[in-house]
């Protein structure tokens, strides 16, 4: 099993601040069709997880252009800038690339 | 809009089955893998099963294989879950969601519905 590990796991962070959350596998996302399935959530307080990025670094629609993603391979980042308090939650990384599907175990951003 | 209700959730004893639906709306619902996604108290979210289009092909962790049957009605655009021998450790919320292929992700996500495994 692909294992995904998350850091760190909690973030206090100001308003207008910016934020990385790291995600590492324990193999390589990628795919044999050359696609990595690497997916960052947000689970806002009360609510769904909701679908932030996908493939690494492309944003789900209507995801603000101060989230952005990279990495390749098994090392994975998550960027937050300019933080407003609607970014807050826990956030996990999630790899759809081989059974069984795997999520990290989550990063709570919170506020200073 | 994509929207997935689930029901079906609740107390169930240690050993016995319960066993959750989705219904699906906004969507062509039978054109899209679906999933099962659990969290348990203060936990993180754990992969529970995924069913094909057609329902042809379904996968799941070790931790709930021989246990769990997920299932899907794509003329009625539901889809399904059931849980046999529960065990404590089962107790969750159970998230409906939309697979999506072209971002090899979730797109969707329903309101989660809670399952109390306890004697």
């Amino acid at each position: 099993d692909v294992v995904m590990t998350q850091t760190p796991v909690s973030l206090s962070v100001s308003l207008g601040g910016q934020v990385s959350i790291s995600c590492r596998s324990s193999q390589s996302l990628v795919h044999n069709n050359g696609n990595t399935y690497l997916s960052w959530y947000l689970q806002k307080p009360g609510q769904s997880p909701q679908l932030l990025i996908y493939k690494v670094s492309n944003r789900f629609s209507g995801i603000s252009d101060r989230f952005s993603g990279s990495g390749s391979g098994t090392d994975f980042t998550l960027k937050i800038s300019r933080v407003e308090p609607d970014d807050l939650g826990v956030y996990y990384c999630g790899q759809g690339t081989q059974y069984p599907r795997t999520f990290g175990g989550g990063t709570k951003l919170e506020l200073k | 809009e994509v929207q997935l209700v689930e029901s079906g959730g609740g107390l169930v004893q240690p050993g016995r089955s319960l066993k959750l639906s989705c219904a699906a709306s906004g969507f062509t619902f039978s054109n899209y893998y679906m999933a099962w996604v659990r969290q348990a108290p203060k936990k993180g979210l754990e992969w529970v099963a995924t069913i094909s289009t057609s329902g042809s092909r379904t996968y799941y962790p070790d931790s709930v294989k021989g246990r769990f049957t997920i299932s899907r009605d794509n003329a009625k655009s539901s889809l399904y879950l059931q849980m046999n021998s529960l065990k404590s450790e089962d107790t969750a919320t159970y998230y409906c969601a939309r697979r999506d292929g072209n971002y090899g992700g979730y797109t969707g996500w329903g309101q989660g519905v809670m399952v109390t495994v306890s004697s």
